[in-house]
């Protein structure tokens, strides 16, 4: 198994910009998730996903889109590059566990190696 | 929303030593508090986790404490060894949808 990987590795972009992250997960997850990744502040949840079809925005949702056509991909884009998104950007994984009825209620999530954004 | 706040930010141990490090939370609803090691270049990778209705946990070296009152929650690592050298991340949780991560630190074993 790959796990859940990321693409592509690194990219550079100018304002203004657009492109699409692409995260890929070979562990039938229901749930899957886009972070990023800035110095001092942790990682911040963007979007996510709780099955295929559906997506819900996060911590920090403005100036990015997300789609999960498929169950295994979840896609992170970004319409109009600026600055302030330049980042390290993580996708994760999990499987909801159950633990009294609550489904949902302690993920395990699997992150991927990251994709570096830098944009001028 | 909920608020983690971690420290140290940074942390240096000789070898053999033990490190602790310590994360807060705001929401008294979170009910889950996972501890992920980052290591250079690499996405972060859960090493423990605890459950709101247990005060510890132990693995072999690590253990994570919780205070439930007081509300927060503590990793320790005992007996370090350089390949422990990492971010250290805490993160809460409610739903299970949405994680709130502190905003890490980062342990260097000195051999």
């Amino acid at each position: 198994n790959a796990g859940v990987t990321q693409t592509p590795k690194f990219r550079v972009l100018k304002t203004g910009q657009s492109m699409t992250l692409l995260c890929a997960q070979d562990m039938n997850h229901e749930y899957m998730y886009w972070y990023r990744q800035d110095p001092g502040m942790g990682l911040r949840l963007i979007h996510y996903s709780v099955g295929e079809g559906t997506t819900a925005k996060g911590e920090v949702p403005d100036g990015y889109n997300v789609s999960r056509l498929k169950k295994q991909n979840f896609l992170l884009g970004l319409e109009s590059a600026a600055p302030s998104q330049t980042s390290v950007y993580f996708c994760a994984s999990s499987y909801p566990r159950t633990s009294g009825g609550a489904v949902g209620s302690y993920n395990e999530q699997f992150f991927g190696p990251g994709t570096r954004l830098t944009v001028l | 929303g909920e608020n983690v706040e971690q420290h140290p930010s940074t942390l240096s141990v000789q070898e053999g030593d033990s490190a602790v490090i310590k994360c807060t939370y705001s929401d008294s609803a979170s009910n889950y508090f996972p501890w992920y090691k980052q290591e250079l270049g690499k996405g972060p990778q859960l090493i423990i986790d605890i459950r709101s209705n247990v005060g510890e946990k132990k693995d072999q070296r690590i253990a994570v404490t919780l205070n439930k009152t007081a509300k927060h929650f503590s990793l320790h690592i005992t007996e370090t060894q350089p390949e422990d050298s990492a971010v250290y991340f805490c993160a809460a949780s409610f739903t299970g949808n949405q994680f709130y991560f502190g905003t890490g630190t980062s342990l260097t074993v000195i051999p």
